[in-house]
C-alpha cells in the first residue's frame, strides 16, 4: 500500500489556467506538508498543516490555496498559473511535527507552457 | 537567508570510497538534523537523523558527525556503492516546529 500518494503525476497546462493536485496519506499522521522542488533540486516548504489546521504558510503567493478536508488529505489548488510555477510538487506527512520522519509522495511534475 | 548551507553541490566518488557531505547551520535553536536521500523521479526518503545530545550516529555504512560548537554536521558514506548515487539533502528543525529547512542538496555519483 502506498503511504503517501499524489495525483496526478504529471500536469501540463497553459499559463493562466487553474489546476489542482491531490494528496492522501494512509499512515494515520497528524501533519502534512507541501514542498516545491525547482529545476535546481532546491526543496522548499510551502505549507504545513496539523490536524487540518494551517500552521506554516511560507510566503507563498495567494494564488496557491491548500485545503485539508480531513487529516488524511491535503490538496493544493493553484490559480492563474505562471511559467515560474513549473516545478515538482511534493506532498509529505509526519506523525506530529517536523522532528518526526517525513514521508514524501512521488511528486507531481507541473509544466506551465 | 539560507539557514542551512550544504556542500559540495556535486560529488563524484569511486566505488568503495568514502563520500563526505557537509552542512552548516545558523540557528542555534535547531535541535533535529536529518539527512534525506532522493533518487531520480522519486520523493526524498529519510536516511538517518541526529539530535545534538550526541556527536555521532552510525547506521550501517552511513554516519552522521555532529559538531555543536561549530554548528556543523556531516554525512559520511563508507564503502560507497553505485546504488548510493542520488541527491542527498541535509535539513534542520527546532523543537515542535512544523518546518524542516533543507540544504540545497548534493548530487552524489559513485562510479563503478
Amino acid at each position: 500500500d502506498t503511504a503517501v500518494s499524489q495525483t496526478p503525476k504529471y500536469l501540463v497546462t497553459q499559463m493562466g489556467n487553474d489546476k489542482s493536485i491531490k494528496c492522501e496519506q494512509n499512515l494515520g499522521h497528524d501533519t502534512m506538508y507541501w514542498y516545491k522542488q525547482d529545476s535546481k533540486k532546491f526543496l522548499k516548504i510551502m505549507f504545513s498543516y496539523n490536524n487540518k489546521e494551517l500552521i506554516i504558510n511560507e510566503t507563498v503567493p495567494n494564488r496557491f490555496s491548500p485545503k485539508s478536508p480531513d487529516k488524511a488529505h491535503l490538496n493544493l489548488h493553484i490559480n492563474s498559473l505562471e511559467l515560474g510555477d513549473s516545478a515538482v510538487y511534493f506532498c509529505a506527512s509526519s506523525l506530529q511535527g517536523a522532528a518526526d520522519t517525513q514521508y514524501f509522495g512521488p511528486g507531481t511534475r507541473l509544466t506551465v507552457l | 537567508q539560507q539557514q542551512v548551507k550544504q556542500s559540495p553541490q556535486s560529488l563524484i566518488v569511486q566505488k568503495g570510497g568514502i563520500s563526505i557531505i557537509n552542512c552548516a547551520y545558523e540557528n542555534t535553536a535547531f535541535d533535529y538534523f536529518p539527512w534525506y536521500q532522493q533518487f531520480p523521479g522519486k520523493g526524498p526518503a529519510l536516511l538517518i537523523a541526529i539530535r545534538p545530545d550526541v556527536s555521532e550516529k552510525k547506521e550501517g555504512r552511513f554516519t552522521i558527525s555532529f559538531n555543536k560548537s561549530a554548528k556543523q554536521f556531516s554525512l559520511h558514506i563508507m564503502d560507497s556503492q553505485p546504488g548510493d548515487s542520488a541527491t542527498y539533502f541535509c535539513a534542520a528543525s527546532k523543537g515542535s516546529n512544523y518546518k524542516l529547512t533543507f540544504g540545497k542538496g548534493t548530487l552524489l555519483t559513485v562510479n563503478p
